[in-house]
């Protein structure tokens, strides 16, 4: 089945140790995007990438950096996790994103999410 | 950008029909109107979307009156397993984004 998958599930780094998420879709879709999910909280969006363009949400913390290497794949990048990042990190496709005003073209489909452990 | 409020939880029983409310005043012309649900430890999974008046698939309904200011997502006869996050989204039609509401807890008692 065509999906998204997050690698790994589970991620233990320690203060201030660079790591990074892994996604992978097989959907063909141009856009995708990174939330950050914390404990009780809605998902918040980090960036997206719509095909090769990427567009970073202004109150995104510089430590997070992304990349598209083609259209399969895209990464998450904390240069210096703090214990605040800890966090579900979720990886999202569209078609087209909100450009799409057909039906369905904006749906977005989710990853089972990376949750992030920071000792 | 168009925000979305929705009521913070809602209780109800299994077998009964549940109706969750979301209101957006500031929905734009190309505007889609979509609803996840999300389990946790899970990502947000899609239940239904719609643009206008009435949309019916096997899981849900959605109804969206003519102004488009809201949209109120229908779970008939509600089992345990409906216990989670529903959240509305409204995306923008200009920069592919998506901003996620404070969602609404469904907690359904036996």
């Amino acid at each position: 089945d065509a999906m998204v998958i997050q690698n790994p599930r589970y991620q233990v780094t320690q203060f201030g140790k660079p790591v990074t998420l892994s996604c992978s879709q097989t959907l063909n879709h141009n856009v995708m995007y990174w939330y950050q999910q914390k404990s009780s909280q809605a998902p918040k969006l980090l960036f997206h990438y719509y095909d090769k363009d990427f567009n970073n949400e202004a109150d995104t913390p510089d430590n997070f950096q992304s990349r598209r290497p083609n259209t399969s794949f895209c990464f998450l990048d904390i240069r210096s996790p703090g214990l605040g990042d800890a966090a579900m990190y979720l990886c999202a496709t569209s078609r087209e994103g909100g450009r799409g005003y057909l039906s369905g073209a904006n749906v977005l489909t989710f990853g089972a999410g990376s949750r992030l452990t920071v000792l | 950008l168009a925000k979305t409020t929705q009521p913070i939880s809602m209780d109800s029983y299994e077998g009964q029909e549940v109706n969750i409310t979301c209101s957006h005043n500031n929905i734009a012309t190309n505007d889609y109107i979509t609803w996840y649900q999300q389990f946790p430890s899970q990502g947000p999974r899609f239940i239904i979307q719609g643009y206008k008046t009435k949309v019916t698939n096997e899981v849900a309904s959605l109804f969206i009156p003519a102004d488009r200011k809201s949209s109120t997502l229908s779970l008939p006869r509600v089992s345990l397993s409906d216990t989670a996050v529903y959240y509305c989204l409204v995306g923008d039609a200009n920069f592919n984004k998506f901003y996620f509401g404070s969602g609404t807890k469904l907690n359904v008692k036996p």
